[in-house]
């Protein structure tokens, strides 16, 4: 257990939908990170944040959007769903370890149908 | 992004020791060499990092070269729960000073009993 939580575990939803995931880090750790695994494109970083703002940008889609709370837990948000949003999203915590190695959360399947 | 190349797969014997090698070609001063592995139906889990020198901890070691370019993952004696994709990452710093993983496709390791 790496104590970085995610919910809901699994979510089915149609295309054009919108759905919100949600992360709880490591009790203590102020970074916050969301990554994609697809089947095509492997396990993808979308965005960090750090103790409430936005620290780094990866290949995260205009119709997605981010926002780590005051109590450090962040939220995905993914709208206008396509087919191809179908993936795995985790999300990991870092706080100030040695190496900042991150800690993953179990993630959340979606489903587009 | 900062790029590592890594065999697609490997397989490996109960107990026998295991070598996963990864080229960094491109790899710059400040980039770390992270390794992460993820079991089935996990999400990634932090194994160990290095920049300049090889590396202990109790799960595996990380050696080196001494120009930087290519490092391998040593597990000392693999047993069938060390069955997993590994993936050997460099940790990047951008411009902002930002630091993220950028995950390649990993080494599918199987453990034959």
């Amino acid at each position: 257990d790496s104590g970085v939580t995610q919910t809901p575990k699994h979510l089915i939803t149609a295309t054009g939908q919108r759905v919100t995931l949600r992360c709880s880090p490591r009790s203590g750790d102020l970074s916050v990170y969301w990554y994609q695994q697809s089947l095509d494109q492997g396990l993808q970083f979308l965005i960090q944040y750090y103790n409430g703002e936005e620290r780094a940008k990866g290949n995260i889609l205009e119709r997605f959007s981010a926002q780590q709370f005051p109590d450090l837990h962040s939220e995905l948000n993914l709208s206008s769903l396509e087919l191809g949003d179908s993936a795995l999203y985790f999300c990991a915590s870092s706080g100030r370890g040695r190496g900042n190695e991150q800690f993953f959360g179990p993630g959340t399947r979606l489903t587009v149908l | 992004d900062a790029k590592t190349t890594q065999p697609n797969s490997m397989e490996s014997n109960e107990e026998e020791p295991v070598h996963l090698p990864c080229n960094h070609s491109t790899i710059s001063g400040t980039d770390y060499i992270h390794w992460y592995r993820q079991l089935p139906s996990q999400g990634p889990e932090y194994v160990i990092h290095g920049l300049t020198s090889n590396v202990n901890n109790r799960m595996a070691s990380l050696a080196i070269a001494e120009d930087r370019k290519s490092s391998t993952l040593i597990l000392h004696r693999a047993t069938l729960r060390d069955a997993a994709v590994y993936y050997c990452i460099l940790r990047v710093r951008d411009v902002q000073g930002a630091q993220k993983l950028v995950f390649g496709q990993g080494t599918r390791l199987t453990i034959n009993p």
